[in-house]
């Protein structure tokens, strides 16, 4: 079946360091991928997506790759800061039936970054 | 200003009692989903539609029931709800199922 695994948490990090969230899939057909954050209190937004093999998504200075050949997408920042902190989630969306397609989400990745 | 609205934001019922959570968006979104996200579980789908009076079943259906009768709207209703349907449910809508919107979250406790 279609999944998702990310790296568990929390991930507690200083300001300025390298951050690096793992996520591996696995899916039926090509799948679109994606990065979701959750900010405390508040609902999922888009990071970042990549729609085929060798795409590079990136935003806020996040990037993630579409690498096909070992079925992942990891979340990378070179610099974090305080305001990073979030719960956050690789997902993908995979074609399902007559209803269209659907979202699959990891379980989440909490990052505290600390001054 | 695009959105995904849900209500109501937090209840507090007890098990048994039906209850409905409405979801509107205002971006002419043909996808709409539920989800629940619970600790150490991550974001769990329950049920999607991609159009009026399409709906399908997600991860986690039970229990739960939906309805589509305008692009808009998208309620989500508990006919006998119980305590482990306790949980913080998110209502989201896209143009396809790619970058999705999501509301800000109910947070429902049956007691």
């Amino acid at each position: 079946g279609n999944s998702v695994t990310q790296m568990e948490g929390p991930v507690t990090l200083s300001e300025e360091a390298f951050l690096t969230i793992n996520c591996t899939y696995t899916a039926t057909g090509y799948p679109s991928l994606f990065w979701y954050v959750q900010y405390p209190g508040e609902g999922l937004q888009l990071l970042l997506k990549a729609t085929k093999a060798d795409d590079k998504g990136s935003n806020k200075g996040f990037e993630a790759t579409y690498r096909k050949e070992t079925t992942s997408f990891h979340l990378e920042k070179g610099s974090v800061q305080v305001s990073d902190s979030a719960v956050y989630f690789c997902a993908l969306s995979v074609l399902a039936n007559q209803a269209g397609t659907a979202l699959i989400f990891g379980k989440g990745t909490t990052l505290s970054v600390s001054s | 200003e695009a959105q995904v609205t849900q209500n109501p934001r937090y209840l507090i019922t007890v098990t048994g009692k039906k209850l409905t959570v409405t979801c509107s968006q205002n971006m002419n979104h043909e996808y709409m989903s539920w989800y629940r996200q619970d600790p150490g579980l991550g974001l769990r789908q329950i049920y999607y539609s991609m159009n009026v009076e399409v709906t399908d079943k997600g991860d986690v259906p039970e229990g739960y029931k939906v309805s589509r009768k305008e692009k808009r709207n998208f309620p989500l209703i508990l006919e006998s709800p119980s305590p482990n349907q306790t949980s913080l449910y998110f209502c989201a809508s896209s143009l396809w199922c790619e970058e999705q919107y999501f509301g800000p979250g109910t947070r429902l406790t049956v007691t």
